[in-house]
């Protein structure tokens, strides 16, 4: 079973800091999603990607497969990018059900 | 843009008792999900479901729950009896094709909360 980690657990910036969130798994996958989760609890995907990088505005998604790593970045960080980031992987299962990782709390201060 | 949609936002009900939380998934999306977070937790997998059956579903889909498609829109999840530990954030998904290379678009969630 593929184990999903994700570092800083709690991450506080300043506005316009670039901020890296690192994920690590276990077992090799064939695509590994970001999503972002806001306080109300509502989860939005961000980026899936199974190789290189993907980029949509100040995001920024890398993956190295043989490391077993990803990163999100994010560039000129804004308030309004508070939120729980978790990284997820395809768990194996036929249908692609996800594994996550316990998130990441991140805290823009203005 | 189109959305999943889940119904109700919230759910109070007391032990012992039977819930249903509905998800209305995407239109032309033949695969869906069903996830839960407990408060302070991660999320967790429960169950898959395609062509109308399940697929796939974790160690917590024991014989209290239950999915069902009863239409071709609504996609359900039955919990038979709750038990205070059932308490948590229910999540719907859903994905045109296998969710190893498609994108999961998920609900709002449903927050059932047992008494």
């Amino acid at each position: 079973k593929n184990e999903v980690e994700q570092s800083p657990q709690n991450l506080t910036a300043q506005e316009g800091e670039f901020i890296t969130i690192n994920c690590s798994y276990s077992v090799g996958i064939s695509a590994l999603h970001w999503l972002q989760q806001h306080p109300g609890g509502g989860i939005v995907s961000l980026f899936m990607l199974s190789s290189g990088k993907k980029k949509h505005g100040r995001l920024i998604a890398t993956i190295n497969i043989q490391e077993k790593h990803s990163s999100l970045h994010i560039t000129a960080s804004h308030p309004r990018d508070s939120a729980v980031y978790i990284c997820a992987v395809s768990g194996g299962g036929s249908q692609g059900n996800l594994i996550f990782g316990k998130g990441t709390k991140l805290s823009v201060k203005p | 843009e189109p959305e999943v949609t889940q119904t109700p936002s919230h759910q109070v009900t007391q032990m012992g008792q039977e819930v249903i939380l509905r998800c209305v998934p995407i239109s032309n999306h033949l695969y869906f999900y069903w996830y839960r977070q407990i408060l302070g937790q991660k999320v967790e997998f429960l169950v898959s479901f395609y062509n109308n059956e399940i697929s796939e579903k974790s160690e917590i889909f024991d014989d209290q729950f239950s999915v069902e498609r009863p239409d071709g829109s609504n996609f359900t999840l039955k919990i038979r009896s709750t038990k205070l530990e059932d308490s948590a954030m229910y999540f719907c998904a859903s994905s045109a094709d296998t969710g190893y290379y498609n994108e999961q678009f998920f609900g709002p969630g449903t927050r059932l909360t047992v008494l």
